[in-house]
């Protein structure tokens, strides 16, 4: 099973604020990672597919790199409405397996 | 428009089955994957398993023993039943559309709402 390993667990940001999220892989998965964004009660977004592409629709203030073992999640110019869960997935082999999450909050 | 909407009981007893089935709209389940997914505090969010657009199915192996996912397509409409609960199948437990080309998957690009699934006496 490949295991993913994202961090951190729970960040803190100010609107206008970059921030990171890493997720690291036990094994080279290639490009295969997906990022998506949970809030309560709402559907989960799909926001980058192939680690690096933007799916239709999402703000560009989100960006993915990366590729083998290490992928990164960008958010440009925080804003309020992204206070939420994010979470990587790989879909290089089965079982899929997710990294374990971030919670973003937003000041 | 795809859509997904999970429907099922929000208490199962111990050991019972828990059954939930997700509607699908906008799309045809004869095509791509539909697959289970749940998340919890403990163990965070995991992979069930899928159905795929010829019926086959393909489960986690940590959940394979007690597991089923199967489909009535007239409906479409895709299930999951998760025998012998216990308290840690407690979860948010999410339907989702794996996407398929060419033979290949490239992992859940819609989902449902979700809905919480408390294991309690």
């Amino acid at each position: 099973e490949t295991t993913l390993t994202q961090s951190p667990a729970f960040m803190s940001a100010t609107p206008g604020d970059k921030v990171n999220i890493s997720c690291k892989a036990n094994k080279d998965i290639d490009d295969d990672v997906n990022w998506y964004q949970r809030k309560p009660g709402e559907a989960v977004i799909f926001l980058i597919q192939e680690a690096s592409t933007l799916v239709p629709g999402i703000s560009p203030r989100f960006s993915g790199s990366g590729y083998g073992t290490d992928f990164t999640l960008t958010i440009n110019n925080i804003e309020s409405e992204d206070a939420a869960y994010y979470f990587c997935l790989q879909h290089d082999v089965f079982p899929y397996t997710f990294g374990q999450g971030t919670h973003l909050e937003i000041k | 428009q795809v859509q997904l909407q999970e429907s099922g009981p929000g208490l199962v007893k111990p050991s019972e089955t828990l059954s939930l089935s997700c509607s699908v709209s906008g799309v045809s389940i004869n095509t791509d994957s539909w697959t289970w997914i749940r998340q919890s505090p403990q163990m965070g969010v995991e992979w069930i398993g899928y159905i795929s657009s010829r019926g086959n199915t393909n489960y986690n192996p940590s959940l394979k023993r007690r597991v089923t996912i199967s489909r009535d397509t007239s409906k479409n409409q895709f299930s999951l039943n998760l025998y012998s609960v216990t308290a840690a199948d407690t979860a948010v437990y999410y339907c989702a559309r794996d996407v398929v080309r060419g033979g290949l998957h490239y992992g859940m690009d819609v989902w449902g709402q979700g809905t919480t699934v408390t294991v309690s006496s």
